[in-house]
């Protein structure tokens, strides 16, 4: 069955320190996997994306990680922001035509000042 | 460019009543979706689009229908609403190149409740 589970369900640190939120995922055939942001009352927004050749890709202070042989990923947010309160989505692609799209539960993460 | 729009944002329904979801987007994607999530669970897909004339079931169309007259427009009609469509709804739509980053680009999304 293709199904990506996350960790922790919830995250509170406080403000300046660093966190990291996992992913792991059954899915197949795999194209690519993707960290969105979901701001509270909005839509998710991608933050990286990772090939299966890829094994790290950051953004600014988030860095992603992908272990293809492991099936699993992590989100590392260095020195968090209160503007990093968000949900943290992950989503595998499968390479496949139409409904390729495999969205785990999120991680809702709080940073408190 | 204003991406993906959805409207209304936010709506209450009785049981049995119906409305349409409207979507739009100006980016010239052929790639469009609906999702709903509900709380703590991952996105659902409802139904998708592949280009204009063009639509698919996803995961859990009952209850619902679209259309795609044209490559902007990707309205959801609820029939006959029922408390287990109380969800959050968001609209989507992506590129078809590349293939390899498909990034998908969503709308704020809209509330429904059904009472």
């Amino acid at each position: 069955k293709n199904q990506v589970e996350q960790s922790p369900q919830s995250l509170i640190i406080l403000e300046g320190k660093n966190c990291t939120l996992q992913c792991n995922y059954t899915v197949s055939p795999f194209s690519n996997l993707r960290w969105y942001k979901q701001d509270t009352g909005r839509g998710p927004v991608s933050l990286t994306i990772m090939t299966f050749s890829e094994n790290t890709k950051s953004n600014g202070r988030y860095t992603a990680t992908l272990d293809a042989d492991t099936k699993q990923s992590s989100l590392h947010i260095t020195a968090s922001q209160l503007s990093d309160s968000a949900s943290y989505i992950c989503v595998v692609s499968r390479n496949t035509n139409g409904q390729n799209f495999v969205f785990g539960p999120g991680t809702r993460l709080s940073v408190l000042p | 460019n204003a991406g993906v729009t959805q409207t209304p944002k936010f709506r209450i329904l009785k049981i049995g009543q119906s409305m349409t979801l409207q979507c739009a987007q100006d980016m010239n994607h052929n790639y469009m979706y609906w999702y709903r999530q509900d709380p703590g669970m991952g996105l659902k897909l409802i139904y998708y689009s592949v280009g204009a004339g063009i639509t698919d079931k996803g995961e859990v169309p009952n209850g619902y229908n679209v259309s795609r007259s044209t490559t902007e427009d990707f309205p959801l009609r609820l029939e006959l609403a029922a408390p287990s469509q109380t969800s959050v709804y968001f609209c989507a739509s992506r590129s078809d190149y590349p293939v390899s980053t498909d990034t998908q680009y969503f709308g704020p999304g809209t509330r429904l409740t059904v009472l």
